[in-house]
């Protein structure tokens, strides 16, 4: 029930083509649904994010798509270019409360993003 | 600019030996992670600290120990690495608002354990 789904593990898309990668869970208890960015030899950066009473938010040529209803998230950029290739993880948040908040990520196994000129 | 610093970029260590692995924070976060990185796998949680002295497993804990004695540090202990703790090891940090964007990962310490 903690698990997040990732697919595909690569893709390749052509330069100015749209790149999806698609995110399932199930537990019902996530409230929000964030996507890293991770290029090689750095952390993984906070790209965009979403909670689950909205179902769709656009920034620049990021667009996450969600439905609560099937339990499902994609993420959808548009124009891809050389500049995106990088790895792409989804991850599920939960709020834990201890002696202030902190938040439980479950993250996606990966998706290698290439763009090719 | 604000960081999460891992002291070592990379790592060889032998069988058996001791580890630690540090995580230094210059945003005066009260929440610090520890993660690790396998291709396929994604990232996951070992241990966080939620405070000074305070931490909790996450959910592969098993093989590994951590220490918080000030704020800003937050170490990472393998009490006698095995082959299987070789990875990517990723610190991270955020603020005890809950804040997503708080969350702030640094540039990770490869481990190989020979």
């Amino acid at each position: 029930q903690q698990q997040v789904k990732q697919s595909p593990q690569s893709l390749i898309v052509q330069k100015g083509g749209i790149s999806i990668i698609n995110c399932a869970y199930e537990n019902t208890a996530f409230d929000y649904f964030p996507w890293y960015q991770q290029f090689p030899g750095k952390g993984p950066a906070l790209l965009i994010a979403i909670r689950p009473d909205v179902s769709e938010k656009k920034e620049g040529r990021f667009t996450i798509s969600f439905n609560k209803s099937a339990k499902q998230f994609s993420l959808h950029i548009m124009d891809s270019q050389p500049g995106d290739s990088a790895t792409y993880f989804c991850a599920a948040g939960l709020r834990v409360n201890y002696g202030g908040a902190t938040n439980k990520l479950i993250f996606g196994t990966g998706t290698l993003l290439a763009v090719q000129p | 600019d604000v960081k999460v610093t891992q002291s070592s970029r990379y790592l060889v260590k032998r069988t058996g030996e001791k580890v630690f692995l540090e995580c230094v924070q210059d945003m005066d976060h009260e929440n610090m992670f520890w993660y690790r990185q396998d291709p396929g796998l994604g990232l996951r949680l070992i241990y966080f600290s939620y405070d000074v002295k305070m931490k909790e497993k996450g959910d592969i804990p098993e093989g590994y120990s951590v220490s918080r004695e000030k704020k800003e540090r937050f170490s990472l202990i393998l009490e006698s690495a095995s082959t299987n703790q070789t990875s990517m090891y990723l610190c991270a940090s955020s603020l005890s608002t809950g804040s997503l964007r708080s969350y702030t990962f640094g540039s990770g310490t490869r481990l190989t354990v020979v």
